[in-house]
């Protein structure tokens, strides 16, 4: 089955303890995403990337890093998290058009990671 | 810089009512436009997407955009809304960068 996982779904931690949520795709997708959502914010993205080695920022990178390394993954991280992290985390994959400005087509979503920093 | 606004944070109507939800948003070149929408506690499901060719953009479950240049607009539709289309429904826009609306709500009355 197709599908975007993360892990865990579900995470309480405490103010300054690096943590790590993991993003993993099935689909052999170009392009990966990180956003957060916060209420009447939408959807924020925080890190992409277009291929393996290439990651740039997005609207809200401050406090994340990310890194590619395999094609199929695309880990956050959070060095030293704060209460302001505090969210609702999203991993996405998706194809890429081809062409001189090719972007991103349809993006597949994870579940979804719920981060609460104490 | 692009930006998506989605004016109505909250719509409600009534079942088998038509529906439209607007979008307007702010990019440099032709734009790739979306509309997903989430279920509540779920993630995001596309529902249609505008990259290039026919302004109207045909979707899933009878939804239908159309792309409007000159107003800078890429409004969602439906002719006839089901209990089952309440949801959170989200514009995005974008090429690599993606920006999303901040999403408008829809509630369905019996």
């Amino acid at each position: 089955e197709a599908q975007v996982t993360q892990n865990p779904r579900y995470l309480i931690t405490v103010t300054g303890k690096k943590l790590t949520v993991t993003c993993s795709q099935n689909m052999n997708h170009e392009y990966m995403s990180w956003y957060r959502q916060d209420p009447g914010l939408g959807l924020r993205q925080i890190y992409y990337s277009m291929n393996v080695e290439v990651t740039d920022k997005g609207d809200v990178p401050e406090g994340y890093k990310v890194s590619r390394k395999e094609k199929r993954n695309f880990p956050l991280i959070l060095e030293s998290p704060s209460p302001n992290q505090t969210s609702l985390y999203f991993c996405a994959s998706s194809s890429i058009s081809r062409g001189l400005a090719g972007g991103s087509n349809e993006q597949f979503f994870g579940p979804g990671t719920r981060l609460t920093v104490l | 810089a692009q930006s998506v606004t989605q004016p109505d944070i909250h719509i409600t109507v009534s079942e088998g009512a038509s529906l439209e939800l607007r979008c307007n948003y702010s990019y440099g070149a032709t734009p790739y436009l979306f509309w997903y929408v989430q279920s509540p506690g779920q993630g995001l499901q596309l529902l249609l997407k505008y990259f290039s060719g026919d302004t109207l953009v045909q979707g899933i479950k009878g939804f239908e955009a159309e792309f409007k240049r000159s107003q800078s607009s890429f409004n969602l539709r439906k002719p006839s809304v089901h209990w089952s289309d309440a949801a959170e429904y989200f514009c995005a826009v974008g090429r690599r960068a993606l920006t999303f609306g901040s999403g408008t709500r829809l509630q369905v009355q019996p």
